[in-house]
């Protein structure tokens, strides 16, 4: 079946780095983009970032540009961010999504998929 | 920048009630844009309804959704007692945004 798995959460000190992971299985990994969506405790959702089915565009929200970095390693069909100087309010819960992509023609940039999440804590 | 406001914050009902919940942007949302997803505590987020009335591979017909322009609703018809849950509203602009979510808990 369709999954996604993150991997990659921990406890971390402000200003140090973490790397995240995504592996999905049961579907075309290189057909579709893959989104990073976070989760602060007891909040809302809070998009991240988007990376296109082939790796050659990818757009950051502006509380995490410069500072993380997606990637994809379509042969091993895994999503990576690399997260570096990470701060207090990055702790969060991150999940890797896909993105719907196109049906019938039509893109409706809705996020179809789902990981159960990964937990960062950034705290000295 | 856009905003998604949710309302209500919290919604309490009982099963086999009608849900009707709110999503209000500050600016107009192309209605293909326009998504609806369902969190239960401990769990990913999961999509119900996209371009603002699909509903999602085996999402039950109980869930449907409508509007335009900056108006969107979600309406669950009778709520079942897995219905009861958190929805979050979702469009994209020139990037994604959520809005805050509704909670919908057992009265």
């Amino acid at each position: 079946q369709v999954q996604l798995v993150e991997s990659g959460g921990g406890v971390v000190q402000p200003g140090r780095s973490l790397r995240l992971s995504c592996a999905a299985s049961g579907f075309t990994f290189s057909s579709y983009g893959m989104h990073w969506v976070r989760q602060a405790p007891g909040k809302g959702l809070e998009w991240v970032a988007l990376i296109w089915y082939d790796g050659s565009d990818k757009y950051y929200a502006d509380s995490v540009k410069g500072r993380f970095t997606l990637s994809r390693d379509n042969s091993k069909y895994t999503l990576y961010l690399q997260m570096n100087s990470l701060r207090a309010e990055d702790t969060a819960v991150y999940y890797c999504a896909r993105d719907s992509g196109y049906e019938n023609y039509y893109y409706y940039y809705a996020l179809d998929v789902w990981g159960q999440g990964t937990t960062v804590t950034v705290s000295s | 920048e856009m905003v998604l406001t949710q309302s209500p914050g919290t919604l309490s009902l009982s099963p086999g009630e009608r849900a009707t919940l709110s999503c209000r942007a500050s600016q107009s949302v192309t209605s293909s844009y326009l998504a609806w997803y369902q969190q239960k505590p401990g769990q990913a987020p999961r999509l119900l309804i996209y371009g603002a009335s699909r509903r999602a591979t085996g999402i039950p017909d109980r869930f449907s959704g409508s509007g335009s322009g900056t108006d969107f609703t979600l309406t669950i018809s009778r709520l079942e007692p897995e219905d009861f849950a958190v929805y979050f509203c979702q469009q994209y602009g020139t990037s994604w945004t959520f809005g805050q979510g509704t909670k919908v808990e057992i009265k």
